[in-house]
C-alpha cells in the first residue's frame, strides 16, 4: 500500500513569490493534516480536513496562506507571498476517520531567499 | 494547555549501549501517546504508540510504557544500532475529539561504531 505522497521535495523561492504544495494521503483515509516542521522543532499543525471540509484550521495564518482538498483526497497548501520566517519542511499527514494514529508524507523543504 | 516535553539532544552512544531518551507529558484527560521517528530527509515513521495508563508500546527493539502517575512515556532499547540515528519526536493526541498532535521538540541521537 503506497504511503503519503507529496511534492516537490525541495522548492526554493525568491520572497514575495507563490508558492503550492501537493499532498496525496493513504488511500481511504478521510483526514488531512498539513504541519509545518520549523529546524530544530517539532511540527506544528497548520489544518486538519475531514474529507472536503477544514474542521480546524485555527492555526494557519490566513493572510498568506490557504488550502483546498476538493472531492476529499488530494490536497494543496499554497502561500503568497512568501516570506523569508516561511522556510521549513511542510508535513502533510492522513488517518482513518476518528483514529488517533497519522501516517505522514516525507514532507516537502522550503527555502525562502 | 497541552504539552510535551523531551530531553535535549544530542544523545551520543556507542553501538549496542543502552538508550533512554524521557519525555513528560501535560494534557487533560487520558491521552494517546507516541514515539515517532526521523531518518534525514524523510518525514515521521510511527515507530510506537500506546493509548492508556500501563500499556506498553513496542517495536523494532524500542519500548516505551504510559505512566499515568508520572506523566511520562520514556523511549528504551536495550542495545542501538548505528542505523538507529536519528530524530525521535514524543507526542500526544488531545482527548477533545480532534485528535490534534501535540509533538515535543525531538532528540537527535547519533550512534557511533
Amino acid at each position: 500500500e503506497a504511503g503519503v505522497v507529496q511534492s516537490p521535495r525541495y522548492k526554493i523561492i525568491e520572497k514575495k513569490q507563490p508558492v503550492a504544495f501537493w499532498c496525496n494521503p493513504i488511500s481511504g483515509h478521510n483526514t488531512l493534516y498539513w504541519y509545518r516542521q520549523n529546524l530544530g522543532q517539532g511540527p506544528e499543525l497548520l489544518i486538519r480536513y475531514e474529507n472536503e471540509e477544514a474542521v480546524d484550521d485555527s492555526q494557519l495564518p490566513k493572510d498568506r496562506f490557504s488550502a483546498e482538498r476538493l472531492k476529499g483526497v488530494d490536497s494543496t497548501l499554497k502561500i503568497q507571498p512568501a516570506e523569508l520566517g516561511d522556510s521549513a519542511v511542510y508535513l502533510c499527514a492522513s488517518s482513518l476517520v476518528l483514529t488517533d494514529t497519522q501516517y505522514f508524507g516525507p514532507g516537502t523543504r522550503l527555502t525562502v531567499l | 494547555g497541552n504539552s510535551v516535553t523531551q530531553m535535549e539532544g544530542p544523545v551520543t552512544l556507542s553501538e549496542e549501549a543502552f538508550l533512554t531518551i524521557n519525555c513528560t507529558y501535560t494534557a487533560t484527560g487520558y491521552p494517546s501517546l507516541f514515539w515517532y521517528v526521523q531518518y534525514p530527509g524523510e518525514g515521521l515513521q510511527l515507530l510506537l504508540k500506546a493509548t492508556k495508563a500501563d500499556d506498553k508500546g513496542s517495536n523494532k527493539g524500542f519500548e516505551a510504557t504510559y505512566r499515568k502517575e508520572t506523566t511520562s512515556f520514556h523511549l528504551e532499547k536495550g542495545s542501538v544500532q548505528v542505523s538507529d540515528s536519528a530524530v525521535y519526536f514524543c507526542a500526544l493526541s488531545e482527548t477533545s475529539g480532534t485528535y490534534k498532535y501535540i509533538f515535543g521538540t525531538g532528540t537527535r541521537l547519533k550512534v557511533l561504531a
